[in-house]
């Protein structure tokens, strides 16, 4: 089956920094990918949807030059979390796929800002 | 580990048929379950969620009973329209960590 895979599953990153989540799709092309954010025992959050070759598509609320997203080819997807600070501390999840074949989840990335 | 089984698909029933959607957990201690929602080229929505044993959610028409002792968070909704064709996801929350079933593809014919 289609496989989504997650990088990396942890980090701890010092506030002003920047960190880089990666999305890839191992035996897919992904058209489209999303990026989710889940906040502490609330659900989650879309933050972006991502296509290949096009800019990323924000919801509203999120700041995108905070949240970088890229999707440079049919396999990747990246989220930079640019200058970052205690309240980005979050979970971070992505899915990859398209509406024919249905969408994969990530096995998400625990960000924790210190 | 903890994880979440749900029902293949592709579910195909006609508009007003009474739908159910199994969804089956195995987790330690007491997750929060959800189901999501996924509209043709949308991210996912939140449908519905419930927080500890005997809670019922419902959204939209749409409801799922916690029970713990079947560990098992059902979907389930009395007449469908042919809007509520979408892919539908069950999922809990352990410890601030998502799993996620592979998802349930719902096709509703007029």
């Amino acid at each position: 089956g289609a496989v989504v895979s997650q990088h990396p599953s942890r980090v701890i990153c010092k506030s002003g920094t920047s960190v880089k989540i990666e999305c890839r799709s191992l035996d897919f092309q992904a058209t489209t990918m999303f990026w989710y954010r889940q906040f502490p025992k609330q659900s989650l959050m879309l933050m972006a949807t991502s296509n290949e070759g096009s800019k990323a598509t924000y919801e509203q609320g999120v700041e995108k030059d905070k949240f970088l997203i890229n999707h440079a080819s049919l396999t990747l997807s990246t989220l930079t979390v640019t200058s970052a600070h205690p309240e980005d501390s979050s979970f971070y999840i992505c899915s990859a796929g398209d509406d024919y074949y249905g969408y994969t989840f990530g096995s998400g990335t625990r960000l924790t800002v210190v | 580990g903890d994880s979440v089984t749900q029902m293949e698909g592709p579910v195909t029933l006609s508009e007003e048929a009474f739908l159910t959607i199994n969804c089956t957990y195995t987790a330690t201690g007491y997750p929060s379950l959800f189901w999501y929602v996924q509209y043709p080229g949308e991210g996912l929505q939140l449908l519905l969620k419930a927080t500890k044993a005997d809670d019922k959610g419902s959204n939209k028409g749409f409801e799922a009973t916690y029970r713990k002792e079947t560990t098992s968070f059902h979907l389930e909704k009395g007449s469908v329209q042919v809007s509520d064709s979408a892919v539908y996801f069950c999922a809990l929350d352990n410890f601030n960590k998502f799993y996620f079933g592979s998802g349930t593809k719902l096709n509703v014919k007029p």
